[in-house]
């Protein structure tokens, strides 16, 4: 069960910009860094954003990511329609022995 | 190319076991922790379990703790995870992940999982 939590679905025009939320603790996003996937459909999900607001290399700038206290959030400004995805938030959790926690995911619709 | 392939999924009764592996190729895989996470059908990710470069700190998810062994051989830039005991609801594509961290004597930084497989898929059914 997931223990970070994000809006099921969010969606926009091409050009519009999106924002996902990703709600957590303080023993996960309050402690730990956050990353972001982006999964697009029938793939393998590919590592978006590292700690909370950097991109890997090869990820457009378009791509944001901050955090908050015990919230992060993604950002796609300029959205097109190579985003429709899922995306997931995801932080290491602090309350157990070693625990990654994935948020529960948001679809991406570009309209 | 940075690369990793999972194989050994498939269908497999309620309390049976599977052994998946996951052969990494173009960096070095004895530098790196890994992970194994799971997607049910129609689900989002779940994280499964994580290994260190050295094999010296293991994790486990709840769900899956007692049953499952996660495992590597650098030598053969493999890792691994036998699956016992397993149930209905352990059916998923399974992926392996390579982890981006930084270890200090005292603690490990984490930045995220770079590279992912294509995944295998357990279906566990009677």
């Amino acid at each position: 069960q997931s223990v970070l939590t994000q809006p099921p679905s969010a969606s926009g025009t091409p050009g519009q910009r999106v924002t996902i939320s990703c709600s957590g603790s303080s023993s996960n996003i309050g402690s730990n860094t956050v990353n972001w996937y982006q999964q697009l459909p029938g793939t393998a999900p590919k590592l978006l954003i590292y700690s909370n607001n950097q991109r890997p290399s090869g990820v457009p700038d378009r791509f944001s990511g901050s955090k908050s206290g015990t919230s992060a959030s993604l950002a796609i400004s300029g959205l097109q329609s190579e985003d429709e995805a899922d995306y997931y938030c995801a932080a290491w959790d602090d309350s157990l022995n070693g625990l990654y926690v994935f948020g529960t995911g948001t679809k991406v619709t570009v309209l | 190319e940075v690369q990793l392939v999972e194989s050994g999924g498939g269908l497999v009764q309620p309390g049976g076991s599977l052994r998946l592996s996951c052969a990494a190729s173009g960096f070095t895989f004895s530098s790196y922790s890994m992970n194994w996470v799971r997607q049910a059908p129609g689900k989002g990710l779940e994280w499964v379990s994580y290994i260190s470069s050295s094999s010296s700190t293991i994790y486990y998810a709840d769900s899956v703790k007692g049953r499952f062994t996660i495992s590597r051989d650098n030598a053969k830039n493999s890792l691994y995870l036998q699956m016992n005991s397993l149930r209905d609801e352990d059916t998923a594509v399974y992926y392996c992940a390579r982890e981006v961290e930084y270890c200090s004597s005292t603690s490990c930084y984490h930045y995220g999982m770079d590279v992912w497989g294509q995944g295998t898929t357990v279906t566990v059914s009677s």
